[in-house]
């Protein structure tokens, strides 16, 4: 266990569906990540916050929605999803400074289906 | 040019023996550099951190970084079934005042009886 956390590990929704995806990390760190890694590519980084405040969104569909409510949780709302989006998506949580990159540390994951 | 460059592999290897991953960057402005590993299903695992050129040790793992040739490899000494992942290599890039992760698209190590 890495001291972050993921719920649902698993998830089969409709194209019309609501639903949201949870992370949690109890190492006390400031900056929470929201990747998404389809089959035979690299990580694909798709939002950052930092002290709660979002610094960057990376050219991400509007159908994905982060929610960062406090530095140690992590949301992300999907919404009308398409079958391409299926994936596993991945939180990672670090310490965040201007000056160095420090490890991330990753939770274990949702596998998303979109049906 | 990609931004991390890795071998897909696989790598295949034999027990006992040394597997020798390789990673070159285009930034040269990184600074760190992480080796994480990953199983088949699961998410990935931070094995090595390094910083400053030259080796670091930690048990069977040597991270080697070369900030002028712009690659840094990951040793893995009396290699195990159970080291059989794929490796993913990152290093940071500076975007709009801090620093992200930029992850290679990762070998396959096969490491047979």
């Amino acid at each position: 266990e890495t001291g972050v956390t993921q719920t649902p590990r698993h998830l089969v929704m409709g194209m019309t569906n609501k639903k949201s995806l949870k992370c949690e990390q109890h190492l006390g760190h400031n900056a929470m990540y929201w990747y998404k890694q389809s089959a035979k590519k690299p990580l694909e980084l798709m939002f950052v916050y930092s002290l709660e405040e979002r610094v960057e969104n990376n050219s991400v569909p509007s159908r994905f929605s982060p929610e960062c409510p406090n530095s140690s949780h992590l949301f992300l709302h999907l919404h009308t999803l398409q079958p391409e989006d299926s994936a596993l998506y991945l939180c990672a949580s670090s310490q965040f400074t201007s000056g160095s990159a420090y490890e991330q540390y990753f939770g274990p994951g949702t596998r998303l289906t979109v049906t | 040019q990609k931004e991390v460059e890795q071998n897909s592999g696989p790598l295949s290897v034999p027990e006992g023996a040394i597997a020798s991953l390789n990673c070159t960057y285009s930034d040269r402005g990184s600074q760190s550099f992480f080796w994480y590993r990953q199983y088949s299903g699961k998410s990935p695992e931070l094995i090595m951190s390094i910083y400053s050129n030259g080796d670091k040790e930690d048990g069977r793992f040597t991270a080697q970084l070369n900030k002028a040739s712009q690659y840094v490899s990951l040793l893995i000494r009396d290699s195990q079934p159970s080291d059989s992942a794929t490796y993913l290599c990152a290093v940071n890039r500076k975007s709009g005042g801090y620093n992200k992760l930029i992850f290679g698209a990762g070998t396959r190590l096969a490491v047979h009886p």
